[in-house]
């Protein structure tokens, strides 16, 4: 079974729109991590939010917000005021803390293209 | 401080041979994770290791693969008698403490295996 699913292959968002990258995870574990990261096409890996399972708030960073809904076993990645340099893939990523060992397990990904 | 290094960038072999792909982590970095991603993919899990642990293999494709990790630094993956879909992206990724927490996993550039 996927531990991470991202079912959206291609996005696309107008320029200065919010956008909502899809992710859901499967884990029995109590006590995991939630990740996103941004791949433009240079192939760098770049780091853009993280929410633990036992945080009670939904986390922030920028124009970046993680809508965890831990029942639903989803982290949907939020992106506000969409910027063209926001266009690339975009992964999520999952690492469990009691049977996965804590090793980070990523989604196939979402490419997201902003339109001008 | 230097970042996640890899060598080579790039490495073009016949099929049956061996390669070896270099990762050196940030020092200090008791994590360390390979991953491979075929063009325009997802990161398939091949290897983690934590600290003194013994290694996660889950993620091997077969018995061709494998990885050491000397002094809880530098890693080789090896690669036996490589197979053109073995061709890839070949990353590596080290986070300071490993467990469960919000540290992001820093990576390397890649090497870009290309198998003739």
């Amino acid at each position: 079974a996927q531990k991470i699913t991202q079912t959206q292959p291609g996005m696309f968002v107008q320029e200065k729109e919010a956008v909502t990258l899809d992710c859901t995870y499967d884990t029995s574990d109590q006590s995991y991590g939630l990740f996103w990261y941004k791949q433009p096409s240079s192939g760098e890996m770049i780091f853009l939010i993280y929410q633990g399972s036992y945080d009670e708030q939904n986390a922030t960073e920028g124009r970046y917000s993680l809508n965890f809904q831990k029942a639903r076993k989803s982290a949907n990645l939020v992106i506000s005021a969409s910027q063209l340099g926001d266009s690339a893939m975009y992964f999520c990523a999952m690492r469990e803390g009691d049977t996965g060992g804590f090793k980070t397990i990523f989604g196939a990904g979402t490419r997201l293209f902003v339109k001008a | 401080g230097a970042g996640v290094s890899q060598s080579p960038s790039n490495k073009v072999t016949e099929k049956g041979k061996d390669v070896e792909l270099r990762c050196d982590p940030i020092s200090g970095h008791t994590a360390l994770y390979w991953y491979r991603q075929s063009l325009g993919q997802g990161l398939e899990f091949l290897i983690y290791f934590q600290g003194n642990s013994a290694p996660d293999k889950s993620g091997l494709p077969s018995d061709r693969f494998s990885a050491e990790r000397t002094g809880g630094s530098v890693s080789t993956l090896t690669i036996q008698r490589t197979q053109q879909e073995d061709s890839a992206v070949y990353l590596c990724a080290s986070n300071p403490l490993g467990g469960l927490r919000a540290d992001t996993q820093y990576f390397g550039p890649g090497t870009r295996l290309t198998v003739l």
